[in-house]
């Protein structure tokens, strides 16, 4: 079974501050997709990016990019520039591609960011 | 399109009361799915759908039940409430095309969050 660790239960940083948040993941499979949620408190699930394992090149979208090192089983989140509007739960999930069926996700515990002005 | 839509928001349950949270969806997806977000935890899995009358377990099965009588709607039942389910439910859908783009493989709903005292 796979599983999804985020070892950072809280971190706290200053408006515009770059944030790393980190994860790690245990898997067999060679074929899989990693992303990042962001929970803000309203509860609603937002995708903030993805990334697909066959993938070498880092995903990216605007202030946020990720760290995936394949071998040492970790995708950390880098926010840049960081906005009071980032503040919220962050999880790291993981999917096995299905090659068939449901798309079932394992997600890690969650940090819970806050952007201080 | 409403997208996933859970009722009710929030509920307060006397221990060994029954209810079911509804979750209907508009998309047309085959796959629909029920998370757990415990207080400070990751989701997890309790049970998942592929179509119209298939459900299978998911990581957390244990005091839940469900149906899939239609293609729109997977309610979760709770027969036996307990202390131990006070929790936050998702109900997700997806379907075989959500590797185009760089979408979300889940769509969310807004989550209902269950007391159970």
């Amino acid at each position: 079974a796979q599983t999804v660790t985020q070892s950072q239960p809280e971190m706290s940083v200053q408006e515009a501050e770059t944030v790393t948040l980190s994860c790690t993941y245990d898997t067999s499979e060679n074929n899989y997709y990693l992303f990042w949620y962001k929970q803000p408190p309203s509860r609603q699930m937002i995708l903030v990016i993805r990334q697909e394992a066959y993938k070498q090149q880092n995903a990216t979208e605007n202030r946020f990019s990720v760290n995936f090192q394949k071998a040492a089983k970790s995708f950390s989140l880098k926010i840049s520039d960081s906005q009071l509007g980032d503040t919220a739960m962050y999880f790291c999930a993981f999917m096995k591609r299905p090659i068939q069926g449901a798309q079932k996700l394992v997600f890690g515990q969650g940090t819970r960011l806050t952007i201080n002005p | 399109n409403a997208g996933v839509t859970q009722t009710p928001k929030f509920r307060i349950l006397k221990i060994g009361q029954s209810m079911t949270l509804q979750c209907t969806q508009d998309m047309n997806h085959n796959y629909m799915y029920w998370y757990r977000q415990d207080p400070g935890m990751g989701l997890k899995l309790i049970y998942y759908s592929v179509g119209a009358g298939i459900t299978d377990k998911g990581e957390v099965p244990n005091g839940y039940n469900v149906s899939r009588s239609t293609t729109e709607d997977f309610p979760l039942r709770l027969e036996l409430a307990a202390p131990s389910q006070t929790s936050v439910y998702f109900c997700a859908s997806s379907s075989h095309l959500w590797e185009v783009g760089n979408n979300s493989p889940l769509h969310f709903g807004n989550g209902t969050r269950l007391t159970v005292t």
